[in-house]
């Protein structure tokens, strides 16, 4: 079974430029996530989306952060502009609902350096 | 307010020196503890997920136990290819299922 895809691998852009990234869940997963995890951390969820729909985007900074599931499957996250403190691992991951706990499997992330 | 803490920070240990590592936390009910291991460079690996306490699960020479406040990851006779960066995680019951992640443990097994 083939595991969740995210590109780039790296990215390297000046503060106040823009940048997307893209995800490809596990297949037959409806539940997707953006994590952002900033060295020396554990990941912290930015998005979380259900299908098509966003349930929780509480800690995402919408001035700057935007994301998006077309068709319930591909995601892509958008940050416009970056900010030096952006500087971090952004991953993504998928779940599909299980009996008692909704078990995540990652992919492998993609790191920004802001400069 | 929803928190994991993980002890220690970091972990140096020789070859087959067991040990353990700490994830607690305070939640207001909790759905799942999950344990996950980074290597530098991926994305969390997934291992345990635990459910209630007194609950138990094994993978190899790692065991993973869950009491109401706290887990330990207990580490037996542990192998150079045991470092990593371990990750402990809760989903709330009251949550959409979203894993509220301490900071990890970054373990070093020489050989």
């Amino acid at each position: 079974e083939a595991g969740v895809a995210q590109s780039p691998r790296y990215k390297i852009i000046e503060k106040r430029q823009s940048v997307a990234f893209w995800c490809n869940p596990i297949s037959g997963h409806a539940t997707l996530y953006w994590y952002q995890q900033i060295l020396g951390q554990g990941p912290k969820l930015l998005i979380q989306f259900q299908n098509n729909g966003v349930v929780d985007d509480s800690q995402l900074p919408k001035d700057r952060f935007s994301a998006e599931r077309l068709k319930g499957v591909d995601s892509t996250l958008k940050i416009q502009p970056a900010k030096l403190e952006d500087s971090a691992v952004y991953l993504c991951a998928s779940s599909s609902p299980g009996a008692v706990a909704y078990e995540q499997y990652f992919g492998p992330g993609t790191r920004l350096t802001v400069t | 307010e929803d928190q994991v803490t993980q002890s220690p920070e970091a972990l140096r240990l020789q070859e087959g020196e067991s040990s353990s590592l700490n994830c607690s936390y305070t939640v207001s009910g909790l759905r799942g503890l999950f344990w996950y291991r980074q290597d530098p460079g991926k994305g969390p690996e997934f291992l345990f997920t635990l459910y209630s306490a007194g609950e138990e699960k094994e993978k190899e020479r790692l065991k993973a136990t869950l009491t109401k406040k706290e887990s330990f990851l207990h580490i037996t006779a542990p192998k150079p290819e045991d470092s990593a960066t371990y990750l402990c995680a809760v989903q709330v019951s009251s949550n959409t299922g979203k894993l509220i992640f301490g900071q990890g443990t970054t373990l070093q097994v020489k050989p």
